[in-house]
């Protein structure tokens, strides 16, 4: 699985767009691109994945840059109740791997502020 | 809620103990996780099972093992208990399991507290 290279910390000020990069510059192929979150200690919660195009789901939207090494999560309209731990992970290999697991990095703590 | 529960959601024992912690996934879902997340590891990968076989296996320590059941239910057995396995668990469902892709639902966890 590739590995992941995110920002440790960013701020956000309520309702504008959050913007949270992640680096995948090894990623193959046929591997998709996930984001979860997770807030305070509760369970990760996904939010988006994407392979190749953009997607855009009610929770967020996802770009991924044309040669896939890069992406960005987008929260268009950030609230109070999005600060949290996110997660940007590279796995699930479409024909080599028959697992699904998760390999979770240190992950982006968004601080969304008043 | 996102349908998968996990119990107990506390437990405090001592070291040498053993425990179980248990684990029902989401209706239909046929795969399940656990994962271990503690204050200097992170969110670790310990063992994946699908349709009662397992499936993958992560950092999981030899003093823990688990099973899934034929109702699809899982079981975290930690024996030997340390200091160091201080941690929330947190377990997983999936319906497909890594075939194509697959968004994996989590429970609350259980926080494992050993003294």
């Amino acid at each position: 699985d590739a590995k992941t290279t995110q920002p440790p910390s960013m701020d956000c000020a309520e309702g504008r767009a959050a913007n949270l990069p992640c680096n995948h510059s090894t990623i193959s192929g046929n591997e998709y691109v996930y984001w979860y979150r997770q807030i305070h200690s509760q369970g990760p919660q996904y939010i988006i994945h994407g392979l190749k195009n953009n997607e855009t789901n009610e929770m967020a939207s996802l770009i991924i840059t044309e040669d896939r090494k890069s992406s960005t999560l987008i929260l268009p309209h950030a609230t109070l109740r999005d600060t949290a731990v996110y997660y940007c992970i590279v796995s699930f290999s479409l024909y080599s791997s028959n697992t699904g697991k998760l390999i979770f990095g240190q992950g982006t703590t968004l601080q969304v502020k008043p | 809620d996102s349908g998968v529960t996990q119990t107990p959601k506390h437990l405090i024992t001592a070291t040498g103990q053993r425990v179980t912690l248990r684990c029902s996934p989401r209706s239909g879902d046929l795969s399940v996780y656990w994962y271990q997340q503690s204050l200097d590891q992170g969110l670790q990968f310990l063992i994946q099972y699908y349709n009662g076989e397992e499936r993958a296996k992560g950092n999981i320590l030899e003093r823990f093992s688990a099973q899934q059941f034929p109702d699809l239910h899982s079981e975290l057995n930690l024996s030997s208990l340390e200091l160091g396995d201080s941690a929330l668990y947190f377990c997983a469902s999936s319906a497909t399991g890594g075939v194509l892709y697959n968004e994996q639902f989590f429970g609350p966890g259980t926080r494992l507290t050993v003294l």
